[in-house]
């Protein structure tokens, strides 16, 4: 079965500094999807970025890129210029397709001022 | 886009009677929805699957009798908690998949707080 690991279960990032957040996981799977999820205190999850398994390149949206190491299987998130909004706590998630779909333990993410 | 939303977002109800949640894809069509259970501090736990106009899929330990899921249509799966005890309890979320696109991410409702009295 699938796994998720999120050794991090607490981290914190002053204010504009940068901060990585570690996943790895476990599969026998040559294709997959890898995301991150954010939930804020009113805990609505928010995806903040996915990675395709088949794509070498690493996925990036805004102040969020990823670090996909697929033979270490590893997928790391950073987070730059940290602003107070991004505290909270996030998920590591696998699917392959649909089929199974597995979260990480989470890392509770604070922002200090 | 890529809006879920979930009703109530918050209930209170006597032990042994049953309470219905509703999530909603309400932009997109879902071919798949998902109900996850949350305890406070912990990650999401999987409940079940349910695909439109048929049965759900539940994962090991989780009462099917108990937890009746129907996905009638492309934008609509209920949550029934049936009977329900102090135990049930709880922070439940569901997510939906859009038809027919190949990111496979999920998109979540903002959850329903239940008490049970």
């Amino acid at each position: 079965a699938q796994t998720v690991t999120q050794s991090q279960p607490e981290m914190s990032v002053q204010e504009a500094e940068t901060v990585t957040l570690s996943c790895t996981y476990d599969t026998s799977e040559s294709d997959y999807y890898l995301f991150w999820y954010k939930q804020p205190p009113s805990r609505q999850m928010i995806l903040v970025i996915r990675q395709e398994a088949y794509k070498q390149q690493n996925a990036t949206e805004n102040r969020f890129s990823v670090n996909f190491q697929k033979a270490a299987k590893s997928f790391s998130l950073k987070i730059s210029d940290s602003q107070l909004g991004d505290a909270a706590m996030y998920f590591c998630a696998y699917t392959d397709y649909g089929q199974n779909f597995v979260f990480g333990p989470g890392t509770r993410l604070s922002v200090l001022p | 886009g890529a809006v879920v939303s979930q009703h109530p977002s918050w209930v209170i109800c006597k032990s042994g009677t049953s309470v219905k949640i509703e999530c909603r894809s309400l932009d997109f069509q879902a071919t798949t929805m998902f109900w996850y259970r949350q305890f406070p501090k912990q990650s999401l736990m999987l409940m079940a699957t349910s695909n439109e106009g048929s049965k759900a899929t539940y994962e090991q330990g989780v009462e099917k009798d108990k937890f009746l899921i129907n996905h009638a249509s492309l934008t609509l799966s209920t949550l029934t908690v049936t009977s329900a005890h102090p135990e049930d309890s709880s922070f439940y979320i569901c997510s939906a998949r859009e038809v027919g696109t190949g990111g496979y991410e999920q998109y979540f409702g903002p959850g329903t707080r239940l008490t049970v009295t």
